[in-house]
């Protein structure tokens, strides 16, 4: 049962262009998401996050959007640059869980590649 | 300054064996977690300690047992290895609030044969 979805196994994009990441989830009691992104061989790094009290949260050239009532929420990067190529896995919890009892559910992982 | 460091990187044996997969961090956290990404790339949550006590124990088989000597170290022991346990393993640590976000280390590749 997949509560966080990523759809789209890869995202081919041009440098300086924008990339939109796609995330749908299920379950209604998620209320916290986050992005991470992995390079090869590496563990994935925390990259932005957002609580389901807002709909939107911006970090430089990352932004997340969160649609509530669709259960979906998507990352923009502009402008994209090579070393944004990289898996993006979207990430989601309930913040009523609570305290140390913090378990992260992910997606499968989109691949972005960003063309020179 | 490897912030989550584990050993070793990679991982290959025989079924049946018994094996360990140690993960440290220096970043003062007081939570450390265990993730299982198998073949279909799904990362799960397999263990989570805090402070050196087991707080998630997400119906893992008995045959993984996780160990906390200290705060900094989380260590993943694994008995009678079955083809279906390769995977990569990592390791994370987090200070331990709801909003703080996990950092990871680069996994351990381990393969079953």
């Amino acid at each position: 049962d997949q509560q966080v979805k990523q759809n789209s196994p890869s995202l081919s994009v041009q440098e300086g262009r924008i990339s939109i990441l796609n995330c749908d989830y299920t379950n209604s009691m998620f209320d916290y998401f986050l992005w991470y992104k992995k390079y090869p061989a590496e563990g994935p790094t925390f990259l932005i996050s957002i609580s389901s009290i807002k709909d939107k949260n911006e970090d430089g050239r990352f932004t997340v959007f969160l649609n509530k009532s669709a259960k979906h929420l998507s990352l923009h990067i502009v402008p994209s640059q090579p070393g944004d190529s990289a898996v993006y896995f979207c990430a989601a919890t309930s913040l009523h869980s609570g305290g140390s009892n913090y378990k992260l559910t992910f997606g499968k992982g989109t691949l972005l590649t960003v063309n020179p | 300054d490897t912030a989550v460091s584990q050993t070793p990187k990679y991982l290959v044996t025989q079924m049946g064996n018994d094996k360990s997969i140690k993960c440290e961090q220096n970043l003062g956290h007081d939570t450390m977690y265990w993730y299982k990404q198998d073949s279909k790339k799904f990362l799960k949550i397999m263990f989570s300690y805090n402070n050196k006590e087991l707080i998630i124990n997400e119906t893992v088989p008995n045959r993984f047992s996780p160990k906390s000597p200290d705060k900094a170290h989380l260590n993943l022991h694994i008995n009678s290895l079955e083809l279906g346990d390769s995977a990569v393993y990592f390791c994370a640590s987090s200070s331990g609030g709801s909003l703080a976000p996990l950092h990871f280390g680069n996994g351990t590749r381990l393969t079953v044969t």
